[in-house]
């Protein structure tokens, strides 16, 4: 059964800090990987998709970086700012064999500082 | 494009009532649509996959007859909340699958809290 971990869980950097957040998957088995962005109480907003394929995706100042034979998601955020403290949502997809059901990791919460 | 929307965004009901969500896709068709919920500082854990034309597919601990979901149509799926009690109070989010590639869009949420 697919496990999905976001390590850390919370994060606090002063404002301009490069960070990088952790999400590990137990299953290399996978159709794509998706990081996201929620604000308190909001819904979903897609940052970057990674498909089994790829190795990594980049747009801005984010960078997600795919290793499906170790397991392995890195999403890499540049100059850090105020307003990208928000919850970072790992959600790895099985294929067909899992009926493409999407498993989230429980999230990390980053706060940036001014 | 691919955008899905969820009607309403936000409900309060009393408890012991039903409560009717709904999800659409507005600019495509789909033949799949997943139903999640998110318990406050949770994660989403899906409840639930709904197939046009056929029966939903519940995820394990999740109770059918307490959550209705209906795909009458390829733009349109519905989750009945029934008998709701306040420990329904939930997030619920849906997404819908399109394309050869299996392309996954999120709605916005619904928040439905049960007093």
């Amino acid at each position: 059964k697919q496990e999905v971990t976001q390590i850390p869980a919370a994060l606090s950097v002063p404002e301009g800090e490069n960070l990088v957040l952790n999400c590990s998957f137990t299953d290399s088995a996978i159709y794509n990987l998706q990081w996201f962005r929620q604000d308190p109480g909001k819904g979903l907003t897609s940052l970057l998709l990674i498909q089994s394929s790829q190795r990594e995706q980049t747009s801005g100042r984010l960078n997600a970086s795919l290793d499906k034979s170790s397991g392995r998601s890195t999403l890499y955020i540049a100059a850090s700012q105020p307003g990208d403290s928000a919850t970072y949502l790992c959600a790895v997809r099985p294929g067909w064999d899992g009926g493409f059901k999407t498993i989230f990791g429980a999230g990390t919460r980053l706060f940036v500082k001014a | 494009g691919a955008v899905v929307s969820q009607h309403p965004s936000w409900v309060i009901c009393k408890s012991g009532t039903s409560v009717k969500i709904e999800c659409r896709s507005l600019d495509f068709q789909a033949t799949t649509m997943f139903w999640y919920r998110q318990f406050p500082k949770q994660s989403l854990m899906l409840m639930a996959t709904s197939n046009e034309g056929s029966k939903a597919t519940y995820e394990q601990g999740v109770e059918k007859d307490k959550f209705l979901i209906n795909h009458a149509s390829l733009t349109l799926s519905t989750l009945t909340v029934t008998s709701a009690h306040p420990e329904d109070s939930s997030f619920y989010i849906c997404s819908a699958q399109a394309g050869a590639n299996y392309e996954q869009y999120f709605g916005p949420g619904t928040r439905l809290t049960v007093t």
